[in-house]
This record gives C-alpha cells, structure tokens and sequence, in this order.
C-alpha cells in the first residue's frame, strides 16, 4: 500500500513563526503536492513538484514556500506565519507511469492554528 | 478556467438506498477524472480513477461514469452502508494539477 506521511496531525504556531510542514512518501513517486482545504473554498493548491529539487507555483503559492531535496521528501514551509494561513495542510503523491499512474495518495492532513 | 461543481452539497439518505453522486466540469479537456472520499479531520482517500478515453471504472459497490462531452461525471454507490457516511469529492486533472469540486457529504443511517 502507498503510505503518506505529514510529520504532525496537528499544530499550533504564533504569528511570525517560520513554520516547516513534512511530507514523507514511501513508493518512489516522482510527483508530489501541497495543498490547503478550508470550508466552501475545497481544496486548493500550494505548489508541487514532478521531480527532485524542481517546484512549480499552484494557484495560491503567496505566503509559502518549498523545499524537495530528496525524492520521498516534499517540505512546505510558511516563511512568516500569518493568522489567515490557518487551515488544514494536506500533502499527495502520484506515480507518472504505471497501473496506478496520476492517481494522487494523500496524507493524514495536518491542522495548522497560527495564533 | 476550469470549475467543478458537485451537487448535491449534503444527503442524508436510509441504509440499503441506491446513491447517485454528481459531478460536473465546465471544460472537456481533461486528462482524468478521479473520485475520493474524505472523512472528518481525515485526508483523502482516492475510490475511483476514470482516463479521460474511458466512460466508466467499477470498484465493488461503487461505480464511476464520465462523459466528456457533457462536462459530467456520476459516482454510483450501491446498497448504501452507514460506514459509507463521509464526503465525496471528485477532480478534474488538467494537464499539470487536479481541480477539486467542493464534495457532496453523505450521511446514511441506519
């Protein structure tokens, strides 16, 4: 089974923390993402990468960025953390070739409070 | 720019009913389209994969039709069980990134 894992369920930051969000994939998928889901806005992407250390923008990269230096390993990172990025944070990986080719795995999310 | 519209945004329906989820997208030139299912405080959880030049998938009591041409997508689910009780959401890839509908939640009771 595909596992993705984000490196906490739930977190609580100040306004003006650096805040570093990890994901973590175990089946050697060359694409990953980030995304953010909040109520009546559904899901909406941060920014993804197709391979190691390259990053594209999605539709909402202000405020964040990334980090991709080894392939299973996909860093979000709030440079200065700011009360309307609370949200919950939710990391996918998909494979570019394959049976299960494109079909996007997700983590557990991590709710992120920024006070 | 593509739009997903799920409707409808909540059903509560009996155990034992037969659901039709409905999925709709403003432009036909998609790679795929793909079904999740979500539950509360969870991450997603991918049910169904539909490639943009077939017209179904079927995975147990679940079923999943596309047609391109009228922007539409229908996820079936048979026999409805309260631990299908979640929200359903269902993506649109384009050819770098998914759209995401808004889901339809679906409570079933006993």
């Amino acid at each position: 089974d595909v596992k993705v894992t984000q490196s906490s369920r739930y977190l609580v930051k100040r306004t003006g923390e650096k805040v570093f969000l990890e994901c973590v994939q175990d089946m050697d998928h060359e694409n990953m993402f980030w995304y953010r889901q909040d109520p009546g806005l559904g899901l909406r992407l941060i920014y993804f990468s197709y391979d190691v250390k390259m990053k594209e923008k999605g539709d909402i990269p202000e405020g964040y960025s990334v980090s991709r230096e080894k392939k299973e390993r996909f860093s979000l990172i709030l440079e200065s953390a700011s009360t309307n990025q609370t949200s919950m944070y939710l990391c996918a990986s998909s494979s570019k070739s394959g049976r299960a080719r494109d079909t996007q795995y997700f983590g557990p999310g991590t709710r992120l409070t920024v006070l | 720019k593509q739009e997903v519209t799920q409707i409808p945004a909540a059903l509560s329906v009996p155990e034992g009913e037969n659901l039709v989820l409905n999925c709709s997208f403003t432009d036909s030139a998609i790679y795929n389209l793909q079904w999740f299912r979500q539950d509360p405080g969870k991450g997603l959880t991918s049910l169904l994969l539909i490639q943009s030049s077939q017209r179904e998938q079927t995975s147990g009591r679940l079923n999943a039709s596309l047609d391109k041409s009228s922007g539409r997508s229908t996820l079936y689910i048979a026999a409805s069980q309260p631990g299908d009780s979640a929200t359903y959401l269902c993506a649109a890839r384009r050819p770098d990134k998914l759209i995401f509908g808004t889901g339809t939640r679906l409570q079933v009771f006993p």
